[in-house]
């Protein structure tokens, strides 16, 4: 159980292009999701936290206007990284909760922006 | 000082050996604790979840809490080639998660 999907896995997009990122529970109703980045060999950054049918909550430096996030039920999330710059390229990786304990990751998506 | 201290490794060791991974943290709020196992280019698998102290058991792994000493350890046995991975501790009080940098283990044959 506790099983998390992202789709897609890898993309790469031309810069000022838009991108969209799936985030999915598969087996069960997550109260809560998280979006997070993660750069080469460093540990997993924290961007937003969603609930289902409010506006997400950005971490401090996170622009809110660039990562946009939709939470439209309780076993999806997206993440939109509007107008794509080859700074955003990085890992991407959403997570989901059932509560107070623990996180279930996604696979990840790597964003390349050229 | 950051809230959860995790040394970065690269730790090597023999298969089948004892492997003994370490967090300390600062902020005595936190009431859960766990450990990731995260492969290259993939996303963290949950390996081990304890609430608030002791010592909880799964196959091979064994996690460890010590709240009065604000310290964590995940002891890994008969370790395995396919082990070789980044480890990372994560704690919460809240829903946030507060991880460590990770420590990156290598198991050679």
């Amino acid at each position: 159980g506790a099983v998390v999907s992202q789709h897609p896995s890898w993309v790469i997009c031309k810069s000022g292009t838009s991108v969209k990122i799936e985030c999915r529970s598969l087996d069960f109703q997550a109260t809560t999701m998280f979006w997070y980045r993660q750069f080469p060999k460093q540990s997993l950054m924290l961007m937003a936290t969603s609930n289902e049918g409010s506006k997400a909550t950005y971490e401090q430096g996170v622009e809110k206007d660039k990562f946009l996030i939709n939470h439209a039920s309780l076993t999806l999330s997206t993440l939109t990284v509007t107008s794509a710059h080859p700074e955003d390229s990085s890992f991407y990786i959403c997570s989901a909760s059932r509560g107070l304990e623990t996180q279930y990751f996604g696979p990840g998506t790597r964003l390349l922006v050229l | 000082q950051k809230e959860v201290e995790q040394d970065p490794g690269p730790l090597s060791v023999p298969e089948g050996a004892i492997v003994s991974l370490n967090c300390t943290y600062s902020n005595s709020a936190f009431q859960y604790f766990m450990w990731y196992r995260q492969y290259s280019r993939k996303g963290p698998e949950l390996l081990m979840y304890t609430y608030s102290s002791g010592n909880k058991e799964d196959g091979r792994f064994t996690a460890q809490v010590d709240k009065s000493s604000k310290y964590i350890s995940l002891f890994i046995r008969d370790s395995q080639p396919s082990d070789s991975a980044t480890y990372l501790c994560a704690m919460s009080y809240t829903d946030k998660l507060i991880f460590g940098t990770g420590t990156r283990l290598q198991v050679f044959p």
